[in-house]
């Protein structure tokens, strides 16, 4: 199974500063189809999983352009440019290049400091 | 609007049976796969199983094999997850997403929670 690992595992962020969520696999996300298939979820309190970034870099309608998605092969990125109260939830990354099973990383909780 | 509504949790002796059901609207339902993700207290969230358009081809989380049967009624616009033998560590909210293959679980239901405890 491909392994995902994210970092940090809790982010206190000030509101209106940066920030960055590291996602990296354990082998190639890269498809033989030439697409990488990572994705990323936010999931609020209380709340299901909403789905912010596929492909790498490809923004959700209706999310904020403050959030942006990057990376290549086994190293990806998530980044807030400036951070909203909205933002506090719980991001997973997941891969869907290599399955069975599709795999996320184990989240990371971002707060407000 | 793409709508997604989980039903059928609750609370089951350890080894006991529960069946969840997710109806879809909005959407060409037998145009797409449907998937079921767990998310247990304090965990991630886990892929359970997938289901193709036509549901001839099924997938499993190895936890889960043998014990989980996902299926789906196109006729009714409806994907079901039976869970026979459940443990305690079965205890989840379980989401029904749409294609998490090729659109990267592109929408999600709010979730049923199963509770797995004597």
């Amino acid at each position: 199974d491909v392994v995902m690992t994210q970092s940090p595992l809790s982010l206190p962020v000030t509101l209106g500063q940066p920030a960055s969520i590291s996602c990296r696999s354990s082998q190639s996300l890269v498809h033989s189809d030439g697409n990488t298939y990572l994705n990323w979820f936010q999931q609020r309190p209380g709340q299901s999983p909403r789905r912010l970034i596929y492909k790498v870099s490809n923004r959700d309608s209706g999310v904020p352009d403050r959030f942006s998605g990057s990376g290549s092969g086994t190293d990806f990125t998530l980044r807030i440019t400036r951070v909203e109260a909205e933002d506090v939830a719980v991001y997973y990354c997941m891969q869907a290049t290599q399955w069975p099973p599709y795999t996320f990383g184990q989240g990371t909780k971002l707060e407000i400091k | 609007e793409v709508q997604l509504v989980e039903s059928g949790g609750g609370l089951v002796q350890p080894g006991g049976s529960l069946r969840l059901s997710c109806a879809a609207s909005g959407f060409t339902f037998n145009r797409y796969w449907m998937d079921w993700v767990r998310h247990a207290p304090g965990k991630g969230l886990e892929w359970v199983a997938n289901t193709n358009e036509d549901g001839s081809k099924k997938w499993y989380v190895e936890s889960v094999k043998g014990r989980f049967t996902i299926s789906r009624d196109n006729g009714k616009n409806s994907l079901y997850l039976q869970m026979n033998s459940l443990r305690a560590e079965d205890t989840a909210f379980y989401y029904c997403a749409r294609d998490c293959n090729w659109r990267g679980c592109d929408y999600w239901g709010q979730g049923t929670l199963v509770t797995v405890s004597s």
